[in-house]
């Protein structure tokens, strides 16, 4: 079974860091991409970035909102996706979630992570 | 980047009812399109991939269709469980962009 579990969450002054971890099992982790998204509190969805897999360069797409100040990699040895968030901004404050695509590819989000909220707040 | 244009932004449907929610996008997107279901305080669910295709495991009820810029989910006879907020998500190119959601709500 796929699991994805998202942790690093918590509050955060404005200007600050933060890391977030997925952990991942159920899968060959390095054969797939891996993505993350979030949700501000009582707003929709929005795709944040992704990293492919080793196998297509393990290169990175951002959104316009977060380039520049927000880095997705990887570790396929621990099976773990990191997303550090750099110079963190109130608008920052929303549920994050890692997922899973069918593929590999980064497009259709089979399996999510339960989420963790980060809250940016002086 | 693409926008999505999803409507209605809400909707007010009985148990049986057909509901028909369409997604707009700003430039052709072929048909790299999905439908997700979000409930309340979980994570987002996969309904139908590549615009028509539906995810193992979700229900036959729910369907989706279009091409190029006009895209509809069909939820042919609504049950309890699918009171929920739909979005639809493009992949045709970056930045992935989502509609605004659907709520559907019950009459």
């Amino acid at each position: 079974e796929v699991q994805l579990v998202e942790s690093g969450g918590g509050l955060v002054q404005p200007g600050r860091s933060l890391r977030l971890s997925c952990t991942a099992s159920g899968f060959t982790f390095g054969d797939y991409a891996m993505s993350w998204f979030r949700q501000a509190p009582g707003k929709g969805l929005e795709w944040v970035g992704f990293i492919r897999s080793k196998a297509y360069g393990g290169t990175t797409e951002y959104a316009a909102s977060v380039k520049g100040r927000f880095t997705i990699s990887r570790d396929d040895s621990k099976s773990i996706a990191y997303l550090q968030m750099n110079s963190l901004k109130t608008e920052d404050t929303a549920v994050y979630y890692c997922t899973r695509d069918l593929w590999g590819y980064g497009d259709y989000f089979q399996h999510w992570g339960q989420g963790t909220l980060v809250t940016v707040s002086s | 980047a693409i926008q999505m244009t999803q409507s209605p932004s809400s909707l007010s449907a009985s148990v049986g009812d057909r509901v028909t929610i369409t997604c707009r996008a700003s430039q052709g997107i072929r048909n790299d399109l999905g439908w997700y279901q979000q409930k309340p305080g979980k994570a987002p669910k996969l309904l139908i991939y590549a615009a028509s295709s539906l995810q193992s495991g979700v229900p036959s009820r729910f369907s989706g269709s279009g091409s190029g810029t006009d895209f509809t989910l069909t939820i042919s006879s609504l049950q309890p469980e699918d009171f929920a907020t739909y979005y639809c998500l493009q992949d045709y190119n970056y930045p992935l962009t989502f509609g605004q959601g659907t709520k559907v709500e019950i009459k």
